[in-house]
């Protein structure tokens, strides 16, 4: 596709379950981030994957997120048992390569409400 | 050392106005310095961006200035339009793939 590709748009789901977020990057872009906004803040790092290289998983909030990437492309952001402070915006970004001067093109999230 | 402070938080401005958004930073190894425009229910889309070997870029209405001394950078919007109500975010990264984003400003341009 032409942009970034996030998927579902909107999730709503109780307190306890697994969610996955799906987010299908630009085409021939090697890197991949996630990001976190919460209701009136910045955009809050929580992972980045560069080619085959390990991921950066340092700004993954607790042990109960986890990502993967497959084949280099499609990337799935997974958070067990949710809880309410999980409710935000999720943000998928890619890039053409892994250099903060490379722009970071967005996707429009997905919106998470725990209930 | 590694955040970068954005205000104000929010502005009002009529249309034709030029509202500043400001950035400051400490990190002096930052060597790159994005905008991000994000409307309600978007993803943030990248608008300028500037390096710390000039003190200004333009870009159609939209103008970055740089201090490199001062530490800080802002946006200018010239000749402001209700379209361009929407939610601005400076960055900052240092040669790497970790932008440090700050906290947001909410502007609304009044027709």
């Amino acid at each position: 596709g032409a942009g970034v590709s996030q998927s579902p748009s909107n999730k709503v789901t109780e307190k306890g379950k697994d969610v996955e977020l799906r987010c299908d990057p630009i085409s021939g872009h090697t890197a991949l981030y996630w990001y976190r906004q919460s209701l009136g803040q910045g955009l809050e790092f929580l992972i980045y994957f560069q080619g085959n290289s390990a991921p950066d998983k340092s700004g993954l909030p607790s042990d109960r997120f986890s990502a993967e990437r497959t084949g280099g492309s499609v990337s799935t952001l997974t958070i067990q048992r949710t809880q309410q402070e999980d409710s935000a915006v999720y943000l998928c970004a890619s890039s053409l390569d892994g250099t903060g001067s490379t722009s970071q093109h967005f996707g429009d999230g997905t919106r998470l409400s725990i209930l | 050392q590694q955040q970068v402070k954005q205000s104000p938080q929010s502005l009002i401005v009529q249309k034709g106005g030029i509202p500043i958004i400001n950035c400051a930073y400490e990190n002096t190894a930052f060597d790159y310095f994005p905008w991000y425009q994000q409307f309600p229910g978007k993803g943030p889309a990248l608008l300028i961006a500037i390096r710390p070997d000039v003190s200004e870029k333009k870009e159609g209405r939209f103008t970055i200035s740089f201090n490199k001394s001062a530490k800080q950078f802002s946006l200018h919007i010239m000749d402001s339009q209700p379209g361009d109500s929407a939610t601005y975010f400076c960055a900052a990264s240092k040669g790497t793939y970790k932008y440090i984003f700050g906290t947001g400003t909410r502007l609304k341009v009044l027709a």
